[in-house]
């Protein structure tokens, strides 16, 4: 059984401060590792797809880093804003595309 | 808008019944997903297809079936449905770089009374 593991699985961040959380995948048969922002009421939208050990993906204030030979990725956001409030899920790729539960952030005004 | 259509996005119906949940990706997008979103869970992977053949299966009960038809449109069959089959059903496509992300559609929100 394929196991995607996030955490933590809720977190709560002042506006202004920086955060990051974990996912954690097999370090077998890797093909990609995405990470989706999920905002409520919306569909999950992709925010990094990351194929190579040592890869770090940046847009903004967010960015990613990926070790494919211990079987983790982290998700950073800088300067925390109330936009960047949603769930977080990061999704292994081999032959099926496996999501984690997600980590839910909420930024607190 | 991510270009991938689902319908309809609200279904109530009762227990026993069958339903069928419809979905159109992306233009050009051959690679379609299916997911399955119930109260405190993540996404759960149902099934893959490809260019109108199955590619990957996850635990998609055997009530369930899909199918991917030649304009690439596929349909989720839901049947001798169960309160416990109430849930987000999402439908994605993949573009044709192999590793590429996912572009999910709104969802199907079934309701099993």
């Amino acid at each position: 059984i394929l196991n995607v593991e996030q955490s933590p699985q809720s977190l709560h961040v002042q506006e202004g401060d920086s955060t990051n959380f974990t996912c954690s995948f097999p370090s077998s048969n890797f093909y990609a590792l995405h990470w989706y922002r999920w905002e409520t009421a919306k569909s999950p939208e992709a925010l990094f797809v990351m194929t190579l050990n040592g890869d770090e993906k940046k847009k903004g204030r967010i960015s990613a880093t990926l070790n494919t030979k211990e079987g983790y990725s982290y998700l950073y956001i800088k300067g925390s804003q109330p936009e960047d409030s949603a769930t977080y899920l990061c999704a292994f790729r081999e032959d099926k595309i496996i999501f984690g539960k997600g980590t839910r952030l909420h930024i607190l005004p | 808008d991510s270009g991938v259509t689902q319908t309809p996005k609200h279904l109530i119906t009762a227990t026993g019944q069958r339903v069928t949940l419809r979905c159109s990706p992306r233009s050009g997008d051959l690679s379609v997903y299916w997911y399955q979103q119930s109260l405190d869970q993540g996404l759960q992977f149902l099934i893959q297809y490809y260019n109108g053949e199955e590619r990957a299966k996850g635990n998609i009960l055997e009530r369930f079936s899909a199918q991917q038809f030649p304009d690439l449109h596929s349909e989720l069959n839901l049947s001798s449905l169960e309160l416990g089959d109430s849930a987000l059903y999402f439908c994605a496509s993949r573009g044709q770089v192999n590793t590429g992300e996912l572009f999910f559609g709104e969802g199907s929100r079934l309701t099993v009374l």
